[in-house]
């Protein structure tokens, strides 16, 4: 399966945008890059997923680089809300071998300051 | 709308005692459904996933198993538990076939075991 790579941990000031990094040098054709997050004792959260274009919605927006070797996950204003772990994962497309399998990384530590 | 129905929240057992958590979905059919465990500050780990009726996929040789006895129903065993077994046992479900849709989890069951 195709991995990904991510820092253990970052830190933010509220208010102040944060950019997330992701490297995915083995992905493949037919995986999506999804991000989740977590806040504790709570189970995950989805944020936002993308093919090859970026992607924006309410919560994120997510840039995917060209080669889609690597992605990073924007929060354009950090509230403390957002303070959590922030997974980035690969899913398989329809057809993969091992497609329906959502395996998780260790995830960024997210701390945002006030 | 769909949602994902997890329980119990907390659960304490004793080594040796069998385990049986139970987590269903509404509002959609023939799920992609899994199970998740996750140990005291750590990233989960994919225990189980099924993309149907009696199909199971195992991630990791374990003390547990998975069942699936309905389209919309996963079930998570053991027959004898372990100390290691503690953990955040989270239950999801995606569409199946597509690696482009998100994926909902449920609040997870926090098991001790003793």
């Amino acid at each position: 399966d195709a991995k990904t790579t991510q820092p253990n941990s970052m830190e933010s000031n509220e208010e102040e945008p944060v950019h997330l990094p992701c490297n995915h040098s083995t992905i493949s054709g037919t995986d999506y890059i999804h991000w989740y997050r977590q806040l504790p004792s709570q189970g995950p959260e989805y944020v936002i997923h993308g093919l090859t274009s970026n992607v924006n919605n309410r919560m994120a927006s997510l840039a995917i680089a060209e080669d889609r070797k690597s992605s990073t996950l924007i929060l354009h204003r950090a509230t403390l809300r957002d303070a959590a772990v922030y997974y980035c994962i690969l899913r398989v497309g329809a057809g993969g071998t091992s497609y329906g399998k959502l395996t998780f990384g260790q995830g960024t530590i997210l701390t945002v300051h006030p | 709308s769909q949602t994902i129905h997890q329980w119990p929240a907390t659960l304490v057992q004793p080594v040796g005692s069998p385990l049986s958590l139970e987590c269903t979905v509404e509002g959609t059919s023939n799920p992609n459904l899994y199970w998740y465990r996750q140990a005291a500050g750590r990233g989960l780990q994919l225990l189980f996933y099924s993309v149907g009726i009696g199909q199971i996929s195992s991630e990791v040789p374990q003390n547990l198993s998975a069942s699936r006895p309905q389209d919309r129903q996963f079930i998570l065993s053991s027959k004898k538990l372990l100390l290691s077994d503690s953990g955040f046992y989270l239950c999801a479900w995606s569409v199946n076939g597509r690696g482009g849709t998100e994926a909902f989890f449920g609040q997870g069951t926090r098991l001790t075991v003793v």
